[in-house]
């Protein structure tokens, strides 16, 4: 039974750069969200898709967009990079949206010089 | 005051023992309760949830829900070197078509041998 799966495992980026993150959901999910982890904290949830759109969205800037494809695979993609969006970003699945309990991948870690 | 409060420990055990980790919550309107654990280096994993209220048992892994003093517990049995990780609570609600996922901050747990 094939898990979520992110890829990549580590990304370097400096300031004002784009970045592009990939996620595959676990098997016969559809839902995808995305969160921030920053070290020693819980994780942020940033926004949720389901068929294809953004159903719901943190607090976050609009510097951070995403994607769902057809597929239910997703894309988070951040725009003009800070030294703040260094952190953790882990991508979790979910049958239907909305507050199912979701299951995570192992998360990109994004550090930004 | 946040939604999810947990204590960031670290908490020391010695193997064997019997662990209890909490969390308390604000919001009575939560539905679902998770508890995931984290290993350094790793994304969150999906230990137990309840929807409602009431105890879950599995294996060496109880986790409690009383909503009427809005705490939530996870009790690890038989506690083992290789528990030791960060464990997060999680708890969510739907209503009107938007949803909350919200994590605790983690509690750290050593074990030892």
């Amino acid at each position: 039974d094939a898990g979520v799966t992110q890829s990549p495992t580590h990304l370097i980026k400096t300031r004002g750069q784009q970045v592009t993150l990939r996620c595959s959901p676990k098997s016969g999910h559809d839902t995808v969200s995305w969160y921030q982890q920053a070290l020693g904290q819980g994780p942020q949830f940033i926004f949720q898709y389901y068929e294809e759109e953004e159903r719901q969205r943190g607090n976050f800037p609009d510097r951070f967009s995403g994607h769902q494809f057809p597929n239910y695979s997703s894309e988070l993609n951040v725009n003009a990079l800070l030294l703040g969006d260094s952190a953790l970003y882990l991508c979790a699945s979910s049958l239907a949206a909305g507050n199912q309990p979701q299951h995570f991948g192992d998360g990109t870690r994004l550090s930004i010089l | 005051q946040k939604e999810v409060e947990q204590d960031p420990g670290p908490l020391s055990v010695p193997e064997g023992a019997i662990v209890s980790l909490n969390c308390t919550y604000s919001n009575s309107a939560f539905q679902y309760f998770m508890w995931y654990r984290q290993y350094s280096r790793k994304g969150p994993e999906l230990l137990m949830y309840t929807y409602s209220s009431g105890n879950k048992e599995d294996g060496r892994f109880t986790a409690q829900v009383d909503k009427s003093s809005k705490y939530i517990s996870l009790f690890i049995r038989d506690s083992q070197p290789s528990d030791s990780a960060t464990y997060l609570c999680a708890m969510s609600l739907t209503t009107s078509g938007t949803y909350k996922y919200i994590f605790g901050t983690g509690t750290r747990l050593k074990v030892l041998a």
